[in-house]
């Protein structure tokens, strides 16, 4: 069984710049997640997809920050402009949601970003 | 109060020994509790689940819940240096799940 995929693994950019990360969950996982996570710090969910639906994006940035699933498979998440502040690794995850394996998330490599 | 809760660490442990790694949750009615191992630079990877009260072993792993006391740990016994990493501690509340900082675990040959 494959995993989660992520593209770009590292990214370099400005601030003020715009980056698009993307993912393709495990087949068949209908819930995505993207975390942030900030070195020394643990993942912090920005947002939930089931399906194509959004279930949470409470912490979601959404002044600069923006994510969709279209299809309900891939999904891409953007920052559009990038602050310093953004620099963290970009992780997406994916669970199946059956009983046994109920909130079992499984993540992709993840996606280095720098902001300069 | 954060929501889930571990010591930082580091811990330092010698090789052969038992480490013992500690979180607490704040959510009451989070039914589902989780360990992930994440090595430097690397993404998170699960190792045990435990929904239940009282202990689950796997191998040289156990987990033990005690869901009044909302607290969960994670006891890796015969420790190896392979096993040095950091230890994420995370919590289901609702839908989502919500990590703690993580543990850094350091085993000394």
């Amino acid at each position: 069984e494959a995993g989660v995929a992520q593209s770009p693994r590292y990214k370099i950019i400005e601030k003020r710049q715009s980056v698009a990360f993307w993912c393709n969950p495990i087949s068949g996982h209908a819930t995505l997640y993207w975390y942030q996570q900030i070195l020394g710090q643990g993942p912090k969910l920005l947002i939930q997809f089931q399906n194509n639906g959004v279930v949470d994006d409470s912490q979601l940035p959404k002044d600069r920050f923006s994510a969709e699933r279209l299809k309900g498979v891939d999904s891409t998440l953007k920052i559009q402009p990038a602050k310093l502040e953004d620099s963290a690794v970009y992780l997406c995850a994916s669970r199946s949601g059956n009983y046994y394996s109920y909130n079992e998330q499984f993540f992709g490599p993840g996606t280095r970003l720098t902001v300069l | 109060q954060k929501e889930v809760e571990q010591n930082s660490g580091p811990l330092s442990v010698p090789e052969g020994a038992i480490a013992s790694l500690n979180c607490t949750y704040s959510d009451r009615v989070s039914q589902s509790f989780f360990w992930y191992r994440q090595y430097s630079g690397k993404s998170p990877e699960l190792i045990m689940s435990i929904y239940s009260n009282g202990d689950k072993e796997d191998g040289r792993f156990t987990a033990q819940l005690n869901k009044a006391s909302q607290y969960v740990s994670l006891l890796i016994r015969d420790s190896q240096p392979s096993d040095s990493a950091t230890y994420l501690c995370a919590v289901n509340m609702g839908e989502d799940m919500r990590f703690g900082a993580g543990t850094r675990l350091t085993v000394k040959p």
